[in-house]
């Protein structure tokens, strides 16, 4: 099956510091990429959808400053945590939608644990 | 907006008991996934269940989709400790996945 990798798996970093985080498709073209977050004992929040070449689409509630979406390719999304505070401790989890064949499946990558200190 | 609602919100069995989870939205499910994760950890993929009435099993895990396509069960048979984990029901929402608040198993030996 198609699979999604993330990088870092996790990340610790100061308050007040930047964090990017890597979603890449290894072996699919991902036309569309999705940044979830979850709390401990929560389930997954859609945090915005990405298309490549354009620009994100944020969930209501969602600071666009803060969290930084790029999708330059079809197989590389990035999020990046500008001025990281620890209530933005969480765990971040990509997907990506193979664009061909008119898929409609997300594949997941594994996570990153960000934790700020 | 669709909302998936699951229940129980967590679940406690005896190692070998059945069990089921249930995922009800308030519209009609177009695509209904069943996910399986434990926190800080990836989803696994376990089912899709597109047609009304479709039945999917793996294992010894089943998944049905009701005639109507609003509701959604999940059904453990036998449990073991490696079912342990958080279940989620996940709904395609014009091209995003959307999911349920998920429920968390605990399988006690």
């Amino acid at each position: 099956g198609a699979v999604v990798s993330q990088h870092p798996s996790w990340v610790i970093c100061k308050s007040g510091t930047s964090v990017k985080i890597e979603c890449r498709s290894l072996d699919f073209q991902a036309t569309t990429m999705f940044w979830y977050r979850q709390f401990p004992k929560q389930s997954l929040m859609l945090m915005a959808t990405s298309n490549e070449g354009s620009k994100a689409t944020y969930e209501q509630g969602v600071e666009k400053d803060k969290f930084l979406i790029n999708h330059a390719s079809l197989t590389l999304s990035t999020l990046t945590v500008t001025s990281a505070h620890p209530e933005d401790s969480s765990f971040y989890i990509c997907s990506a939608r193979d664009g061909s064949g008119g898929a409609y499946e997300q594949f997941f990558g594994p996570g990153t644990r960000l934790t700020v200190l | 907006s669709q909302e998936l609602e699951q229940s129980p919100q967590s679940l406690i069995v005896q190692e070998g008991k059945n069990l089921t989870i249930n995922c009800t939205s308030s519209k009609t499910l177009y695509g209904l996934y069943w996910y399986k994760q434990k926190y800080g950890e990836g989803l696994i993929f376990l089912m899709m269940l597109q047609k009304g009435g479709e039945e999917k099993s793996h294992e010894k895990i089943t998944a049905k989709l009701d005639e109507k396509k609003q509701q959604s069960s999940l059904h453990i048979t036998a449990s073991q400790p490696s079912h342990a984990g958080i279940y989620l029901c996940g709904a395609e929402v014009f091209g995003d996945m959307r999911f349920g608040a998920g429920t968390r198993l605990t399988v006690k030996p």
